[in-house]
């Protein structure tokens, strides 16, 4: 199957700093990347969809100047926390669709990536 | 109105039965498809099946078979022979053709234990 994987797994930050999170498709083009939150004990919720080459379009409710996504090539796609607080800490996790098989069927999740800001 | 329900907080079943996880879902869309991912505690979202609005029949992936069950808008997850491996976070999704298959839309999740 399609390998998605997230850089940092794990990141600390100190409030008011800035965090980037990458997301990468590793054997597949993707045409379509999204990213999600998950709070503790919580389902996932969509923040926002990418396709290359275009400005992702953001769920509502979510800060889009916040939230900064680029989807600049068709195997990366990057989610910068801007000004971090504490109420960001959350588990990321990205997935991208446009791999192997039925591309309207599965997207591929990458392992996720855990924000804790103090 | 929540597009996936999932009213079973949490599971418990013994190592080598059968466990069944609820998942209802709503939409007036006439295509869309039906998910069911693992969680497990180290966080990444493993696909296990995949349940199409227009597939005559029920989809199984070895020992996991989706009870689709349209005029009543469920799609059950059922495992059978539970492992002490399939302990983890389940998570129903759907996603409808009016969205051009791409928002996947998550119910609450089931948290499955699987005793020995």
């Amino acid at each position: 199957g399609a390998v998605v994987s997230q850089h940092p797994s794990r990141v600390i930050c100190k409030s008011g700093t800035s965090v980037k999170i990458e997301c990468r498709s590793l054997d597949f083009q993707a045409t379509t990347m999204f990213w999600y939150r998950q709070f503790p004990k919580q389902s996932l919720m969509l923040m926002a969809t990418s396709n290359e080459g275009s400005k992702a379009t953001y769920e509502q409710g979510v800060e889009k100047d916040k939230f900064l996504i680029n989807h600049a090539s068709l195997t990366l796609s990057t989610l910068t926390v801007t000004s971090a607080h504490p109420e960001d800490s959350s588990f990321y996790i990205c997935s991208a669709s446009g791999g192997p098989g039925p591309a309207s069927v599965e997207q591929f999740f990458g392992p996720g990536t855990r924000l804790t800001v103090l | 109105a929540q597009k996936i329900t999932q009213t079973q907080p949490g599971m418990f079943v013994q190592e080598k039965e059968a466990v069944t996880l609820d998942c209802t879902y709503d939409t007036s869309d006439p295509s869309y498809g039906l998910f069911w991912y693992k969680q497990p505690s180290s966080g990444e979202m493993i696909f296990l099946i995949y349940q199409g609005s227009y597939d005559q029949q029920n989809a199984t992936e070895g020992r996991y078979s989706l009870n689709f069950q349209k005029a009543r808008k469920s799609a059950n997850l059922v495992i059978s022979a539970s492992q002490l491996g399939d302990s983890a976070m389940y998570f129903c999704a759907m996603r409808e053709s009016k969205s051009g298959f791409q928002k996947l839309v998550f119910g609450t999740g089931t948290r499955l234990l699987v005793s020995p």
